[in-house]
């Protein structure tokens, strides 16, 4: 069966401090990839989604950066983080075809 | 552009109640829409896909609801339980994007 990984699940990092997340698929090839962001009080929003390795598409502007290097890795990064991007940030699979997103347990970043 | 909105933000019910949430989109143009449960401070949970042709979906005391021509969806919860307390999402798929509600949040006390 097809499991999501994402880790850290909690990290607080200081204003100006670089980021990396990561999130692993397992059990399916060429998956279509997601990293969302649910801020406080606010809906989920998607930020970046990728249809295979090395390509990447940006939602909204901002501060964050992804990258597919292989094809079931997926990775969030900043060079320096700002206090707005704090959030619980979501990774997300889905497979060709019509078929559901499946997401991951989250990261909570916390930035001070 | 999209938007989606949930009915209510908030609902407290007894157990063994049957309830029904709501989800209404502005365009009917999307491929499919997914209902999701979250617990606190967790991932969400996929609960049930209806695609653009269907009308409805179960799995077990789940069932939704889709009539794309008026953007309108619901989720129908029989016999609630008390482990049924979540905040309950949907999204739709416009094209492979999807775009979410902001919630209901649900609690269901013995």
């Amino acid at each position: 069966s097809q499991t999501i990984h994402q880790w850290p699940a909690t990290l607080v990092q200081p204003v100006g401090s670089p980021l990396s997340l990561e999130c692993t698929v397992e059990g399916t090839s060429n998956p279509n990839l997601y990293w969302y962001r649910q801020a406080a009080g606010r809906g989920l929003q998607l930020l970046f989604y990728s249809v295979g390795i090395g390509q990447i598409s940006s939602e909204v502007p901002q501060n964050l950066s992804a990258s597919r290097p292989q094809d079931r890795q997926f990775i969030l990064s900043s060079k320096k983080l700002l206090l707005s991007d704090s959030g619980f940030y979501l990774c997300a699979w889905r497979g060709q075809g019509n078929q559901p997103q499946h997401f991951g347990d989250g990261t909570r970043l916390s930035i001070l | 552009k999209q938007e989606v909105t949930q009915i209510p933000a908030a609902l407290s019910v007894p157990e063994g109640e049957n309830l029904v949430l709501n989800c209404s989109f502005t365009d009917s143009a999307i491929y499919n829409l997914q209902w999701f449960r979250q617990d606190p401070g967790k991932g969400l949970t996929s609960l049930l896909l209806i695609q653009s042709s269907q009308r409805e979906q179960t799995s077990g005391r789940l069932n939704a609801s889709l009539d794309k021509s008026s953007g309108r969806s619901t989720l129908y919860i029989a016999a609630s339980q008390p482990g049924d307390s979540a905040t309950y999402l949907c999204a739709v798929d416009p094209a492979d994007k999807l775009i979410f509600g902001t919630g209901t949040r649900l609690q269901v006390f013995p």
